[in-house]
C-alpha cells in the first residue's frame, strides 16, 4: 500500500529564511503528487501539484516542489518565508488512475517575525 | 462557485447521542471524500464515493460510523452512538475526474463529544 513520509514534524524559521520540507513516498509506479497547506483554523488548500512533465513545479505564494523519481521524493521549497506562511503542510500522493489520496502526517511550520 | 459546503461547522454533543454531518460537494464534481483529522492520527480518509457509489470504506473506524450519498449534491456522515474518542475535525472534499483528481476541501466540522 502507498505510504507517505514527512520527516520534519515541526520546523521553526525566521522570516526571510529558506524553507525545504521533505516528502517521500513508497510506491514505485506512476504517481500524482500534491502539497496542501492548512492555515490555523482553516481547511486544506492546494499549494501545487505534479502530474507529468517538468519535475520542477511552481505553485502559489512562491512555493515550488521538485519531483525526483529516483528518490521517490517531492520536496517543497520556498526561498524566503514570511510570517504568513505559518501553517501546517501536507504532502499527498495518489497512484495514477486512482482517486484515493494518501496524506503524510504533516509538518507544522512556525515563522517568527 | 461556493466551494464545498459543510454543516454544522461546530457540533457539541453528549456521549451516546447520534451525530449527523452534512456535505454539499462542488457542483459537477463526481467524487466525494470524508476525512477525519486529529492531533494523534493526523488526516485519515474514512470513505469515498464515486458517482454516488461508495468505493472504499476501509477507513471507517467501526460500525458506529456510516455514510451515505443519496444524490450528486449531498452526503452525510453519521455516528451512532457517539463516543468521546470521536472528537475530531471532519472534512469533506470533492473532486472531478475531468479536473485531474485535485481534491477541494470544505471548512470542516469540529465535533466534540463530551
Amino acid at each position: 500500500a502507498q505510504s507517505v513520509s514527512q520527516h520534519n514534524h515541526h520546523v521553526i524559521l525566521s522570516e526571510a529564511a529558506s524553507l525545504e520540507l521533505g516528502c517521500n513516498y513508497s510506491y514505485g509506479g506512476t504517481v500524482n503528487l500534491f502539497w496542501y497547506v492548512q492555515y490555523p483554523g482553516q481547511h486544506l488548500q492546494l499549494l501545487l501539484k505534479y502530474f507529468s512533465g517538468d519535475p520542477l513545479v511552481k505553485g502559489i505564494k512562491g512555493f515550488e516542489a521538485e519531483f525526483i523519481k529516483s528518490k521517490f521524493s517531492f520536496n517543497l521549497r520556498k526561498p524566503s518565508v514570511q510570517w504568513s506562511d505559518t501553517a501546517e503542510y501536507f504532502c499527498a500522493v495518489k497512484n495514477t488512475g486512482f482517486q484515493k489520496l494518501v496524506f503524510g502526517t504533516g509538518t507544522r511550520l512556525l515563522v517568527s517575525p | 462557485d461556493a466551494g464545498v459546503i459543510q454543516s454544522p461547522r461546530h457540533e457539541v454533543t453528549e456521549m451516546g447521542q447520534e451525530v449527523t454531518l452534512r456535505c454539499k460537494p462542488i457542483s459537477g464534481h463526481n467524487s466525494l471524500f470524508w476525512y477525519r483529522q486529529t492531533m494523534m492520527r493526523g488526516l485519515e480518509l474514512l470513505i469515498y464515493f464515486n458517482n454516488n457509489v461508495p468505493i472504499d470504506d476501509s477507513g471507517m473506524p467501526e460500525d458506529r460510523f456510516s455514510a451515505k450519498m443519496p444524490n450528486a449534491s449531498f452526503s452525510t456522515l453519521k455516528i451512532q452512538p457517539s463516543e468521546p474518542r470521536d472528537s475530531a475535525v471532519y472534512f469533506c472534499a470533492s473532486s472531478s475526474t475531468g479536473g485531474g483528481y485535485e481534491q477541494y476541501f470544505g471548512p470542516g466540522t469540529r465535533l466534540t463529544v463530551t
